[in-house]
């Protein structure tokens, strides 16, 4: 069973740095066609992707966001971690990340959802 | 990046059919057959019910088929249920290996 969850803090500073972890289990990042991706979704507004990281560690970034995001591998084999720089209350947002099964040259589906954590941004 | 295009709502009676689209350009949907849709409901996230254009997953129901054609793709749903009134969003695969979702389309069930 996969299952993903989204932590980090519900409140930052405009101008801070926002790192989140997802933390998984039911799959290994080290498997071939296997990624993790962050989607975020300001309220009542649409979904947002901001980046991909595979098993083989190629990253993807949204190009309207990519001069402020950083997305690794964590420390534990379990997590992904999202960094984005310069926050201003216009991040303020649900993000999500999710599992995503790749194929083909360019392809895949974000199959199974974390929850979500809600970011607010504001002094 | 512009977010593909979709209808803001979409209404129908129980039992009726309904079609959301979702249209994007050369460089995503007309590019591939990568095409995905989202149902996601208040306060919860995002479920996947379609990928690469009209594959259903495992256990999802088969009152949901999609379609594409040249930028358009569409989402049908067929014996509309009170169940479904929801958001839906379509998503693609870009030139440059990035992905972009839809603008989102509300559901009411009538």
């Amino acid at each position: 069973q996969i299952t993903l969850k989204e932590s980090g803090p519900t409140l930052v500073k405009p101008t801070q740095t926002l790192t989140l972890t997802c933390t998984f289990s039911g799959f290994s990042l080290s498997t071939s066609a296997v990624g993790v991706g962050w989607i975020r979704q300001p309220p009542g507004k649409t979904l947002e992707w901001l980046a991909l990281i595979y098993w083989d560690d190629d990253k993807r970034y949204s190009p309207s966001l990519e001069s402020r995001l950083t997305i690794t591998k964590g420390t534990s084999k379990n997590q992904v971690v999202l960094t984005m720089t310069n926050m201003d209350p216009v991040d303020t947002a649900t993000y999500y990340c999710a599992h995503l099964t790749h194929y083909g040259n360019t392809g895949g589906n974000l199959d199974y959802w974390g929850q979500g954590t809600l970011v607010t941004v504001s002094s | 990046q512009s977010a593909l295009t979709q209808p803001a709502s979409v209404s129908g009676s129980p039992g009726q059919s309904i079609t959301i689209s979702c249209t994007g350009t050369s460089s995503d949907i007309g590019a591939y057959n990568y095409v995905c849709w989202y149902q996601q409901y208040p306060g919860k996230a995002p479920k996947l019910i379609l990928y690469d254009v009209n594959n259903r997953p495992s256990g999802l129901s088969n009152r949901f088929s999609g379609s594409k054609s040249g930028n358009t793709a569409s989402l049908t749903i067929s014996g509309l249920q009170a169940e479904d009134e929801a958001d839906y969003y379509c998503s693609s695969f870009r030139r440059g290996d990035t992905l972009v979702f839809g603008t989102g389309t509300k559901v009411t069930v009538l």
